[in-house]
């Protein structure tokens, strides 16, 4: 069974922390995501990987970065944590163009 | 460029009554769709996906959505609503031979009443 998991269902940060969301999938896709989910606003993409070491900003990307190490793990970074980045954070991948995304569980964060 | 458009942020039945969730789509070449749902707390998962061959596509607890092109749309359909399909439904396009990020619309709540 196809399998992304992230790390945690729920986090509490403060203003100004840095913060690490991480997303596993054991699928060997080459595309990684991460969305934001926000109510009334669907999901929007902050960063996508299409292989190891490579990136690419999506329609978010201020206020974030991401790290893909390995080609089964894709890390989001919030440099300084501010409460607008309140949110439903989902990580997902595909294998291909035009074959689905698998997605994890989503970590809720509130950054108080 | 791709977009998508869900009609109804909210979307109202009686059990045993028809769902209609209509998604429209933009795009400059022949788009691939896909229909996700996403329940409480929970990430998305597929319900099912238009890869370019028959244009009514069936999916997993009843289901069903038909590409027409010439109105650009993509709705999903169930003959019968249960109260077990509650929840949030994405419609999501990516473009063949150009960027594989799917684009998703803003999402349609389903509420199912008694």
């Amino acid at each position: 069974d196809v399998k992304v998991t992230q790390s945690s269902r729920y986090l509490v940060k403060r203003t100004g922390e840095k913060v690490f969301l991480e997303c596993v999938q054991d699928m060997d896709h080459e595309n990684m995501f991460w969305y934001r989910q926000d109510p009334g606003l669907g999901l929007r993409l902050i960063y996508f990987s299409y292989d190891v070491k490579m990136k690419e900003k999506g329609d978010i990307p201020e206020g974030y970065s991401v790290s893909r190490e390995k080609k089964e793990r894709f890390s989001l970074i919030l440099e300084s944590a501010s409460t607008n980045q309140t949110s439903m954070y989902l990580c997902a991948s595909s294998l291909r163009q035009n074959t689905e995304a698998f997605f994890g569980q989503g970590t809720r964060l509130t950054v108080v | 460029a791709q977009s998508v458009t869900q009609l109804g942020s909210h979307v109202s039945v009686s059990e045993g009554a028809l769902v209609l969730l209509r998604c429209n789509y933009s795009s400059s070449v022949p788009p691939y769709l896909f229909w996700y749902v996403q329940y409480p707390n929970q990430g998305l998962q597929l319900l099912l996906k238009y890869t370019s061959a028959a244009t009514l596509v069936k999916g997993i607890n009843g289901f069903e959505a038909e590409f027409k092109k010439s109105e650009t749309s993509f709705h999903l359909t169930k003959p019968s609503a249960h109260m077990s399909d509650a929840a949030e439904y994405f419609c999501a396009v990516s473009e063949q031979g150009g960027s594989y990020i799917p684009t998703f619309g803003r999402g349609t709540s389903l509420i199912v009443h008694p």
